[in-house]
């Protein structure tokens, strides 16, 4: 079956630690996003990658990194300069259809204790 | 600047229409986008529309005027898992959305 995995669902850190989010897709898409969701808020962008070993920095990428060596996984690390790290984060892919549709992982709960 | 604007909170019962707003306000508009979010899980793609007018599909439908920033989602025959937030989202450069920040609907029997 086509589609996107982030793992784990749950993650629990201690302050101070890096974390990394997996997200993998297998529906051949060129482009990857990461999105942050807050209680109450709409989705907020942290990086976003339109294509293999090239990406941009979203509208709050500050105190996260990312990396795409390839194309179907698009990793994210939360470090330890991100104030406010415990939140719900998506991940979504997109192919080249006119329409755009985003296509959402299950989502990584973070908690930092 | 980039504004979203969709109600916070929405109830409505069983059986019955409603329907949600959004409007905004962008630097850019590659079509408008609406997504079901269910609590802790993902969104779910329902509509898009690049036109204007109305697009429908099943019990839910969705408009879209341009000129206006407007675009309503329109939901027939609430059933009771129809309950979740619903997502407004412009599309933009990169294929990037800009979401609103939800409409958090809850349907009473």
């Amino acid at each position: 079956d086509g589609g996107i995995t982030q793992s784990p669902k749950y993650l629990f850190r201690k302050e101070g630690q890096n974390v990394t989010l997996s997200c993998e897709q297998n529906l051949n898409h060129d482009a990857m996003y990461w999105y942050r969701q807050d209680p109450g808020q709409g989705l907020r962008l942290i990086y976003y990658s339109q294509i293999v070993n090239d990406f941009q920095k979203g509208d709050i990428a500050e105190g996260y990194s990312v990396s795409r060596e390839k194309k179907e996984s698009f990793p994210l690390t939360v470090t330890s300069a991100q104030k406010n790290p415990t939140a719900f984060y998506l991940c979504a892919s997109r192919g080249t259809s006119l329409n755009y549709e985003q296509f959402f992982g299950p989502g990584t709960r973070l908690t930092v204790l | 600047g980039q504004n979203i604007d969709q109600p916070t909170e929405m109830t409505a019962t069983e059986g019955a229409i409603v329907q949600i707003n959004c409007t905004y306000q962008t630097s850019g508009f590659n079509g408008l986008f609406w997504y079901q979010q269910h609590a802790g899980e993902a969104p779910t793609f329902l509509s898009y529309n690049v036109l204007d007018g109305l697009e429908e599909k099943g019990r839910f439908s969705s408009f879209l005027s341009r000129s206006k920033g407007y675009s309503y989602l329109l939901l027939k025959e609430l059933q009771m898992k129809d309950s979740a937030s619903y997502l407004c989202a412009v599309g933009n450069q990169g294929g990037k959305l800009i979401f609103g920040q939800g409409t958090e609907l809850s349907v009473k029997p």
